[in-house]
């Protein structure tokens, strides 16, 4: 069964600084997706960004981007040039290429964004 | 479009009682599925369903049922409820197709308390 790891269970940053939250995964097939899901305080959950593993180019949305190492099976977030509104708990998720569209959660990272 | 909605958004029941939290989107997705989300242990996945008349369980299934007679709707059964399914469930849906198109979107939660 695939898995999500999650190491940090909090971050902390300042405003207009970067940071990078961690997540690796396990998995023994070849093509998959993941993702960043965003959950503010009001629960929602929003999406981030994603990444499908057939592609060699790391996933870009604006200041938010992803360090994809296939081999290393590891799936970073990194925000640049943080804002009081990306205060939220983010997770790591992925999807295997033919189970629908289940997905396996990490932990969590609780991030706090100082002003 | 409404998205995907859940009621009621709070509910406290006593050990043993029975409810149904309610799920519907309207954005004729195939693919729509039930989490609970618990502290420090991410989301994880009760039940889902990938069409009308057709479910399957998930990774945590036990103490709940579910049933997909049309597309839109898909509520989650607790049959007996238990302290330990004190949680925040949340109802996802999504086109079936891999690919872009199939970005699951979130409802906004239903925060249970069983006493």
């Amino acid at each position: 069964a695939q898995t999500v790891t999650q190491s940090q269970p909090e971050m902390s940053v300042q405003e207009a600084e970067t940071v990078t939250l961690s997540c690796t995964y396990d998995t023994s097939e070849s093509d998959y997706y993941l993702f960043w899901y965003k959950q503010p305080p009001s629960r929602q959950m929003i999406l981030v960004i994603r990444q499908e593993a057939y592609k060699q180019q790391n996933a870009t949305e604006n200041r938010f981007s992803v360090n994809f190492q296939k081999a290393a099976k590891s799936f970073s977030l990194k925000i640049s040039d943080s804002q009081l509104g990306d205060a939220a708990m983010y997770f790591c998720a992925y999807r295997a290429l033919d189970s629908g569209s289940r997905l396996t959660f990490g932990e969590g990272t609780q991030l706090t964004v100082n002003p | 479009n409404a998205g995907v909605t859940q009621t009621p958004k709070f509910q406290v029941l006593k050990t043993g009682q029975s409810m149904t939290l309610q799920c519907a989107q309207d954005m004729n997705h195939e693919y729509m599925s039930w989490y609970r989300q618990d502290p420090g242990m991410g989301l994880r996945l009760i039940h889902y369903s990938v069409g009308a008349g057709i479910t399957d369980q998930g990774e945590v299934p036990n103490g709940y049922n579910v049933s997909r007679s049309t597309t839109e709707d898909f509520p989650l059964r607790l049959l007996s409820a238990a302290p330990s399914q004190t949680s925040v469930y949340f109802c996802a849906s999504s086109y079936l197709a891999a690919g872009l198109t199939d970005t699951q979107y979130f409802g906004p939660g239903t925060r249970l308390t069983v006493l």
